[in-house]
């Protein structure tokens, strides 16, 4: 497909437990940032990526989250010994090198803790 | 960040024109204004986005004031497709520590009644 593909879609894991949230962004695409949204509120900036890099990790809440982006592409939010607070839609969204582009969203992963 | 102002929630009748309002009195010279909508359970979308003069698009019109301190987004013709959260957001085109990242405030609840 030629959107912004996030997976699982739903996931559902045990307090304590690490996650790992998968975005592909669209291909070409070199700029790609995390999001999380919990429910009722608005989107909550976690980090950005161009390339393989991430100049701006400052909406990371806390050193248990962190992120990696692979040759330019893939990118992972890892999430360790997860809290219920934790729980939200984690979103992410991609663009191409204009900064004024348009960003894409991917659907989410919900994650429930529980 | 420049910061942006919309009404919290806006109502309208199926087929007529809904004019959504945002402030942003302190916007730089070098900020576009970009609006998204995010239909419920979804992802943000893109909706138009612009920098001094009003824009078109298949999906909404944009008025955007002479002193750029306010801006309207128009859709023409709502349906209850249209019944989304509607976020005004100021991105910087200049670059900068900004990465281009977009900053969502709560929006506007767009309700259309059939």
């Amino acid at each position: 497909g030629a959107g912004v593909s996030q997976s699982p879609s739903n996931k559902v894991t045990e307090k304590g437990k690490d996650v790992e949230l998968r975005c592909d962004p669209i291909s070409g695409h070199t700029a790609l940032y995390w999001y999380r949204q919990s429910l009722g509120q608005g989107l909550e900036f976690l980090i950005y990526f161009q390339g393989n890099s991430a100049p701006d990790k400052s909406g990371l809440p806390s050193d248990r989250f962190s992120a990696e982006r692979t040759g330019g592409s893939v990118s992972t939010l890892t999430i360790q010994r997860t809290q219920q607070e934790d729980s939200a839609v984690y979103l992410c969204a991609s663009r191409n090198r204009d900064l004024v582009s348009e960003a894409f969203f991917g659907q989410g992963t919900r994650l429930t803790v529980v | 960040d420049a910061k942006t102002t919309q009404p919290n929630s806006m109502e309208s009748n199926e087929e007529e024109p809904v004019h959504l309002p945002c402030n942003h009195s302190t916007i730089s010279g070098t900020d576009y204004i970009h609006w998204y909508r995010q239909l419920p359970s979804q992802g943000p979308e893109y909706v138009i986005h612009g920098l001094t003069s009003n824009v078109n698009n298949r999906m909404a019109s944009l008025a955007i004031a002479e002193d750029r301190k306010s801006s309207t987004l128009i859709l023409h013709r709502a349906t209850l497709r249209d019944a989304a959260v509607y976020y005004c957001i100021l991105r910087d085109g200049a670059g900068g520590t900004s990465y281009g990242k977009l900053t969502f405030g709560q929006g506007t609840i767009l309700t259309v009644h059939p």
